[in-house]
C-alpha cells in the first residue's frame, strides 16, 4: 500500500535560519511527491512537486525539496526561514488509479512550523 | 486562485439533518475531489469524480454522497448529519502541467 508519513508534528526555527519539514514516503513504482501549504483558516496551496528528473525540485516562496531515493525521503527546505512561513506543511504522494485516470493524493498528517523571530 | 468557490464556507447544522455542500469551478476541468480535514488525520478523500455523471468512492465515502450533472458543479451531500461529520471540506481540481491537484478555501462544517 502507498502511504506517507510525516514523523514530526512540529517544527521550531528561529528566523534567518535553515528549516527542514520531513517526509518519507511508501510506493509501489515510481513516486510523484508533492508538498502543500496551509495558512490559518485558508485551503491548501501547492509549492512544489516530484515527478522525475532532477532530485532537487524548487517551488515556490524559496522552498525547496530533495527527493532521495534510497532513503525514501522527500524533505522540504529553505535556506533562511521568515516569519512568515509559519504553517502547516502536508506532503503528499499521488496515487494513480488506472481505471478513471483521477490520480488523487494521499496525504501525510501535516507539519506544523513556527519560524521564532 | 484554481477558479474554485465553495458554499457554504461555514455552517452548523443539527445531527440527523441533511447538508449539501457545493464546489463551483469556471475553467472546465474534469476532475473534482472532495477531501476532509481533520487533526491527526491530514486530508482524506471522501468521493471524486472523472466527469459529468462520473463519480467514485474515497478512502472515507460512508455517509457521504456525490453528484455531477454538470462540469462545473461538484456536490457533496451528508444524508443524515452525524457529530463525526464535523470536519473542514475541501474541494479540489486537477490541472496544470503534471496533473496538479489545486484546493479551494474549505467549508467549516459543525453538527451539533
Amino acid at each position: 500500500a502507498q502511504s506517507v508519513a510525516q514523523p514530526e508534528d512540529q517544527v521550531n526555527v528561529a528566523e534567518g535560519n535553515p528549516l527542514t519539514v520531513k517526509c518519507t514516503y511508501s510506493v509501489s513504482g515510481n513516486p510523484y511527491l508533492f508538498w502543500y501549504v496551509q495558512y490559518p483558516n485558508r485551503g491548501l496551496q501547492f509549492l512544489l512537486k516530484y515527478i522525475t528528473g532532477d532530485n532537487l525540485v524548487k517551488g515556490s516562496y524559496g522552498f525547496e525539496a530533495e527527493f532521495n531515493k534510497s532513503q525514501t525521503s522527500f524533505h522540504l527546505k529553505k535556506p533562511s526561514a521568515l516569519v512568515s512561513d509559519s504553517a502547516l506543511y502536508f506532503c503528499a504522494v499521488r496515487l494513480e488509479s488506472y481505471q478513471t485516470g483521477a490520480n488523487n493524493l494521499f496525504f501525510g498528517t501535516g507539519t506544523r512550523l513556527t519560524v521564532i523571530p | 486562485d484554481a477558479g474554485i468557490t465553495q458554499s457554504p464556507r461555514h455552517k452548523v447544522t443539527e445531527t440527523g439533518t441533511p447538508v449539501t455542500l457545493r464546489c463551483h469551478q469556471t475553467e472546465n476541468h474534469r476532475y473534482m475531489y472532495w477531501y476532509r480535514q481533520d487533526p491527526g488525520h491530514g486530508l482524506r478523500l471522501i468521493h471524486y469524480s472523472y466527469g459529468v455523471k462520473d463519480t467514485d468512492k474515497g478512502e472515507v465515502s460512508d455517509g457521504y454522497s456525490v453528484s455531477r450533472s454538470k462540469t462545473e458543479d461538484f456536490l457533496l451531500t451528508l444524508e443524515s448529519a452525524t457529530s463525526s461529520q464535523t470536519s473542514v471540506y475541501f474541494c479540489a481540481i486537477r490541472a496544470g502541467s503534471g496533473n496538479t491537484i489545486y484546493f479551494g478555501e474549505g467549508s467549516w462544517l459543525t453538527v451539533v
